[in-house]
């Protein structure tokens, strides 16, 4: 069965540091990519997502994300974190002609100011 | 902007209820759904609903059934409400055919006593 793999439970960075947020899954056909975010106390909300083309992609607030197909992967990037990324961090994954949405386990990030 | 709404945002039941969850968007979404967000368990697909009165069941539909009447309208039922059906209920509603993004509502924390 398809399955979405997010590797850090919980990561704890100070501002300014750089952030890479892994998510891998299983499925081996084509699939479209979404990094969702969740702030304390509000909805879950889309970063970004990739459906084709450029595998760099660019999402709100300076985030971005990489698909390598090779290696299953669609990991999240930001150069310079700040407090307000504070928050909890899901990859999702569509395979191609499909309903049905896997959302990994998801990564709580804690910036210190 | 999409809108989805959820009927209550905590919700304490017994044992035993029937539990009624309310979701209604304001985009004329197609598709509508059902997770439950539970701690290292990420949000898990209970059912959907591609199109008025149809329903698909999802990863975890146990316990659980849904309804949909109205396209802006999808509700969840959980018949006789369990301790183990304590968690976050999410809605999410979208539209298209592979190009679809989800939209969420608030959440309504459930608490089953």
């Amino acid at each position: 069965a398809q399955s979405v793999s997010q590797h850090n439970h919980h990561v704890i960075l100070s501002e300014a540091a750089s952030l890479e947020l892994g998510c891998n899954y299983s499925y081996g056909g084509t699939v479209n990519l979404f990094w969702y975010v969740q702030y304390p106390g509000q909805h879950l909300q889309l970063l970004l997502k990739y459906f084709s083309g450029d595998p760099l992609v660019k999402g709100i607030k300076g985030f971005e994300a990489e698909f390598i197909k090779s290696k299953f992967s669609f990991n999240l990037r930001k150069p310079s974190v700040q407090w307000s990324d504070t928050a909890e961090y899901f990859c999702a994954v569509i395979p191609y002609n499909n309903n049905d949405m896997r959302f990994g386990a998801g990564t709580r990030l804690t910036v210190k100011p | 902007d999409v809108k989805v709404t959820q009927s209550s945002r905590y919700l304490v039941k017994r044992t035993g209820e029937k539990v009624f969850l309310e979701c209604v968007q304001d985009m004329d979404h197609e598709n509508m759904f059902w997770y439950r967000q539970d701690p290292g368990l990420g949000l898990r697909l209970i059912y959907f609903s591609y199109d008025v009165k149809m329903k698909e069941k999802g990863d975890i539909p146990e316990g659980y059934s849904v309804s949909r009447e109205k396209k802006e309208r999808f509700s969840l039922i959980l018949e006789s409400a369990s301790t183990n059906q304590t968690s976050m209920y999410l809605c999410a509603s979208g539209t298209g055919d592979r190009f679809y993004e989800q939209y969420f509502g608030p959440g309504t924390r459930l608490t089953v006593t």
